[in-house]
């Protein structure tokens, strides 16, 4: 089974531009759940979508926003870019979770760098 | 807020050596993940805890999840440089996608 893939794996943006990135899951995964990591903050939770609707929201601006399609993949935005929102962005995919289990499978990553 | 700690943040050893890390919450998680990371990479994961108690080995590397299902602890037996890498400890709610993860512990284990 092929795993979690994630698209454009670098990207190089100025500040005010907006991206996006692209996930897609492991097949037969519902559930995408989106990540930030950085040096100081570690990793930390964007938001979470399952059956194309978002069902977990982290502490993020408005400018962090992303959907799901009808086929699981999912796709995040950030518009005005600012320097602080360079970062490696981490996509992670689970099955309808069992109870108290949330095993979650992670993309390699998109690397953004905002000059 | 939920938050876990995890220490020590950094771990510096000799090949041969052991080694534990641990992750500790004032919160109550329905199920705790370990997962290692390579640079420039994303994590993997290595084991899934949901009963308090529980214990799980794989290979070299034991996990137990507390009774309280508050803290972690990953043991490590006899390090080897393949063993070098960001540790990541992530604490989950009942349902739904979103993990609190631990700061990480950087271990380098020397040849």
């Amino acid at each position: 089974k092929a795993g979690v893939t994630q698209t454009p794996r670098y990207l190089i943006k100025t500040r005010g531009q907006q991206v996006t990135l692209s996930c897609s899951p492991i097949s037969g995964h519902r559930s995408v759940s989106w990540y930030q990591q950085t040096p100081g903050q570690g990793l930390q939770f964007l938001f979470e979508y399952f059956s194309e609707t978002q069902r977990n929201k982290g502490n993020f601006p408005g400018r962090f926003s992303g959907r799901q399609f009808s086929n699981s993949r999912s796709e995040m935005n950030v518009s005005t870019l600012e320097l602080g929102d360079s970062a490696l962005y981490l996509c992670a995919s689970s099955a309808v979770a069992l109870a108290g289990g949330n095993e979650q499978f992670f993309g390699p990553g998109t690397r953004l760098t905002v000059l | 807020t939920q938050l876990l700690e995890q220490s020590p943040q950094f771990l510096s050893i000799q090949e041969g050596e052991n080694l534990t890390v641990y992750c500790n919450s004032s919160s109550v998680f329905s199920s705790l993940q370990w997962y290692r990371q390579e640079p420039g990479e994303g994590p993997v994961l290595l084991v899934t805890v949901v009963t308090g108690g529980e214990v799980k080995k794989l290979k070299r590397l034991t996990f137990q999840f507390g009774d309280a299902r508050k803290d972690s602890s990953l043991h490590i037996t006899a390090a080897q440089p393949g063993d070098t890498g960001l540790y990541l400890c992530a604490g989950g709610e009942n349902q739904g996608g979103k993990l609190i993860f631990g700061q990480g512990t950087e271990l380098s284990v020397k040849p």
